[in-house]
């Protein structure tokens, strides 16, 4: 299966200032997903990332807000600008992975203070 | 509006107790549906993906089926490494949006 890995693990982050996730798989793949999880909550998709174009965001979740690349099949970066508490969360990064359903990284844990 | 609905939302077993999970649906279109186990500061982990009405898969302990209503997920004779808490979750897309339930969190005492 797809491996998944996500940098940071964890970050501790003053208010107004933004944060650089990365997430690297070791196989191309056409869609790379973006999720987050508040505290005690479930997940909750925030963006779909395809090589080549503009990420697809769902509702709630805008591009400013949360910026996102994919230069190349195997690697997709999700950016927490200016940061305020209420973005203390889990960030997961997620790939479909044939024959075993969505690979997750194993997150950041984001908290603003 | 399409939604899963997970219960309980915590179960409590002894070793060896079986027991069910349920997540109920209402979907249009449905897809898939999925379970998922996450462990506390780490990444949601593939059980299963079920596509239609009768299907059952298993994986050790763990048994999920599908109905036209409802998941259920069935531990038998669970572990304490079976603690955790299962997620379900569906997709109505050929691309791969998942929905996800709030969970149920499992804790088995030796």
């Amino acid at each position: 299966s797809a491996v998944i890995s996500q940098k940071p693990s964890r970050d501790i982050c003053q208010r107004g200032t933004s944060l650089t996730i990365q997430c690297q798989v070791d196989s191309q793949v056409t869609m790379m997903f973006w999720y987050r999880q508040q505290p005690g909550q479930s997940l909750t998709l925030i963006a779909t990332a395809n090589q080549g174009s503009e990420a697809t965001y769902e509702s709630g979740f805008v591009i400013d807000k949360f910026p996102i690349s994919r230069p190349n099949l195997t690697f997709s970066t999700l950016t927490v600008s200016n940061m305020s508490p209420e973005d203390s969360s889990i960030y997961l990064c997620s790939v479909e992975d044939r024959g075993h359903g969505y690979t997750f990284g194993s997150g950041t844990r984001l908290t603003v203070v | 509006e399409d939604q899963v609905t997970q219960s309980p939302e915590a179960l409590r077993l002894q070793e060896g107790e079986s027991s069910s999970l349920n997540c109920s649906y209402t979907v249009s279109g449905l897809r898939g549906l999925f379970w998922y186990r996450q462990d506390p500061g780490k990444g949601p982990e593939f059980l299963f993906t079920l596509y239609s009405a009768g299907e059952e898969k298993e994986k050790e302990r763990l048994k999920a089926t599908l109905t036209k209503k409802e998941s259920f997920l069935h531990i038998t004779a669970p572990k304490p490494e079976d603690s955790a808490t299962y997620l379900c979750a569906f997709t109505t897309d050929s691309w791969g949006k998942l929905q996800f339930g709030s969970g149920t969190q499992v804790v088995v005492t030796p």
